[in-house]
């Protein structure tokens, strides 16, 4: 059956440090992998896209890989502020197939100071 | 400013009550979908919307309605509600899907917390 998962529901890191959250996914031939923010009670907001044949992508702070032979997305998010906590969801667009857009559940990330 | 907006924000009904929730879009996006997220399922599809008169299911279609009479308009209808249907739940809007990567940013509405009794 196709997955896609985050790897732990809630990620607790000190301020400064690099938080890194997994994205897997079994059985999906993604186009793209998309990264969004959530915070409480809000709309996920978009961050970052990465196509298949891309192995990176960096947006100021932010750094996603993508390894389509793992099939796994890693996002980075180095020198972290307590206002990077939030909900962190990747989500991969299918070009094919009913649901062209499928979402992972998010990892929790709290930033302590 | 570029947006998607829902309406109610907040709504409490009781079963089989019918109730719509509009979503309206300024940005002339063509695509448009409806999700609902639950604690520990995440964010699911129910319907999509190519473009104008082009709706389509998405992962839980069972209970909702949808429409697309205009572009800018994808309003959710759920004819007999139960309780089952309580979640939050976002519209989103792209330019559209596949081709050039800006065309697949989805845009999100700031969601509608929906309460069946």
């Amino acid at each position: 059956s196709q997955k896609i998962e985050q790897n732990s529901e809630a990620l607790n890191i000190q301020e400064g440090k690099t938080a890194t959250l997994t994205c897997n996914y079994t059985n999906y031939s993604p186009a793209y992998l998309q990264w969004y923010r959530q915070d409480p009670g809000r709309g996920p907001v978009f961050l970052l896209l990465i196509r298949e044949n891309e192995k990176e992508k960096r947006k100021e702070r932010l750094k996603v890989t993508f390894d389509t032979t793992l099939k796994q997305s890693l996002f980075h998010i180095t020198a972290s502020q307590p206002a990077d906590s939030a909900t962190y969801l990747c989500a991969l667009l299918i070009l094919s197939g009913n649901t062209p857009l499928v979402f992972g559940k998010g990892t929790r990330l709290s930033v302590i100071a | 400013e570029a947006q998607v907006t829902q309406n109610p924000r907040y709504l409490i009904t009781v079963t089989g009550k019918k109730l719509t929730v509009t979503c309206s879009q300024n940005m002339n996006h063509e695509y448009m979908s409806w999700y609902r997220q639950d604690p520990g399922l995440g964010l699911r599809q129910i319907y999509y919307s190519m473009n104008v008169e082009v709706t389509d299911k998405g992962d839980v279609p069972e209970g909702y309605k949808v429409s697309r009479k205009e572009k800018r308009n994808f309003p959710l209808i759920l004819e007999s509600p139960s309780p089952n249907q309580t979640s939050l739940y976002f519209c989103a809007s792209s330019l559209g899907r596949g081709g050039a990567l800006a065309k697949n940013i989805q845009y999100f509405g700031a969601g509608t917390r929906l309460s069946v009794l």
